[in-house]
């Protein structure tokens, strides 16, 4: 059964700061991997989507990773701003003939100014 | 383009009563998945359909049923309401083939009173 674990649950940083959200998954058997946002009462928005072949991804200020024989995504945030404050979900993809998606609990982030 | 769109945004239902939540996804996206999320549980996969036929399901009871229409527009139906069935829930589509990006739609909330 594929888990998904995001560590850690919640994180407090200054503005500015460089930032890594982690996440592992027990089974190495993807098909991708996706990491999004979500504020407050709100849906998710998709960040980024690495392919299983695939070692990282960018968008903007955003870097996400996949290690995928050790289990592991990093997504790392550069200079942090006030307005990254939000909830960070990796999910996996977990089979071939649909899109149904494993979640982490999430990790909640606050930058202050 | 358009974005996914649920609606209603908002429910209030009680016990025993049943529910219908309906998801429009993106132009073209002919995968529609739905989500429940709790604060306990987290994101939990209910069931996918593509091209009118469920492909897969999560381990949810028969309360929970869901249609896709032809223009891919999806329907959610919740059966004899709980208390525990309160909660956001989530529509996504996607292409449908593997390796497809996830869009969510901005949910609805459900709460049973």
């Amino acid at each position: 059964k594929q888990e998904v674990t995001q560590i850690p649950a919640a994180l407090s940083v200054p503005e500015g700061e460089n930032l890594v959200l982690n996440c592992s998954f027990t089974d190495s058997a993807i098909y991708n991997l996706q990491w999004f946002r979500q504020d407050p009462g709100k849906g998710l928005t998709s960040l980024l989507l690495i392919q299983s072949s695939q070692r990282e991804q960018t968008s903007g200020r955003l870097n996400a990773s996949l290690d995928k024989s050790s289990g592991r995504s990093t997504l790392y945030i550069a200079a942090s701003q006030p307005g990254d404050s939000a909830t960070y979900l990796c999910a996996v993809r977990r089979s071939q003939a649909g899109t149904a998606l494993i979640f982490g609990k999430g990790t909640t982030l606050s930058v202050s100014s | 383009k358009a974005g996914v769109t649920q609606t209603p945004r908002y429910l209030i239902k009680t016990r025993g009563q049943q529910v219908t939540l309906s998801c429009s996804p993106i132009s073209g996206h002919r995968s529609v998945s739905w989500y429940q999320q709790t604060p306990g549980q987290g994101l939990q996969f209910l069931f996918e359909y593509f091209s009118e036929t469920q492909r897969n399901k999560g381990n949810f009871p028969g309360r929970f049923s869901g249609r896709q229409f032809s223009n891919s527009r999806s329907e959610m139906n919740v059966s004899t309401l709980e208390l525990g069935d309160s909660a956001l829930y989530l529509c996504a589509s996607s292409l449908g083939g593997q390796g497809a990006e996830a869009f969510f739609g901005q949910g609805t909330r459900l709460t049973v009173v």
